[in-house]
């Protein structure tokens, strides 16, 4: 069945960036869309954008226009999550979950979501 | 885009029925029957329990609901059980391509 796999928790400096990354497996990865959402300590699910891997088209929240880089490796059936210029109101745990693709909605979000990466941005 | 609208907390009863709301706008909830219900407990990821408003996903069970009114949409669990103690997130659609959250709601089961 689909599984998500996450990379490890993350200790970064204010101003530097981060990239997350989520490797999918038992599913065919360019039949679905990924998206990232993320949730800071004691606080509620953000939604930061998504990309489409088939075709390498992404879409980002307003929120994140200009500091979030999503991609995808096909040949790894990988995503990644890049965030730069970071701050402390970043740190956060950062989940992928897959989406089915539809032509509208595309970033709907199914199960199973990655285990989650925690990133802390302290000086 | 805004967060939706959710109550912060809901509570109930073991076997009693409750509803939580998610209020959004023409853009989002109102605009496209794309809202999805997340159950999550503490220290676990988000788990799909609804979908395009009233749809379940395999293995969910059917107590849990779904349904829209305008701009509100609606998840009902009925039966409670103490395994549903837990936050609870809605999420739309919206106009400009992307989704949004709620703010969550905090289901105790008394």
């Amino acid at each position: 069945q689909l599984q998500l796999v996450q990379s490890g928790a993350e200790v970064k400096k204010p101003g530097s960036s981060v990239k997350v990354s989520c490797e999918v497996s038992g599913g065919t990865f360019t039949t679905y869309a990924i998206s990232w959402v993320r949730q800071a300590p004691g606080q509620g699910l953000e939604w930061m954008g998504g990309i489409i891997p088939i075709s390498g088209t992404t879409k980002y929240a307003q929120n994140f226009q200009g500091r979030v880089t999503i991609t995808a490796d096909v040949s790894t059936s990988t995503a990644y999550m890049e965030l730069s210029s970071l701050r402390s109101d970043d740190t956060a745990v950062y989940y992928c979950a897959p989406s089915v693709v539809r032509g509208v909605d595309n970033y709907n979000c199914i199960d199973p979501w990655g285990q989650g990466t925690l990133v802390t941005v302290s000086s | 885009q805004s967060a939706l609208t959710q109550p912060a907390s809901v509570s109930g009863s073991p076997g009693q029925s409750i509803t939580i709301s998610c209020t959004g706008t023409s853009s989002d909830v109102g605009g496209y029957n794309y809202v999805s219900w997340f159950q999550q407990h503490p220290g676990k990821a988000p788990r799909l329990m609804i979908y395009d408003v009233s749809y379940r996903p395999s293995g969910v069970s059917n107590r849990f609901s779904g349904s829209k009114s305008g701009n509100t949409a609606s998840l009902t669990i009925s039966g409670l059980q103490a395994e549903d103690e837990a936050d609870y997130y809605c999420s739309s659609y919206t106009s400009t391509y992307t989704r949004v959250f709620g703010g969550g709601t905090k289901l105790t089961v008394l």
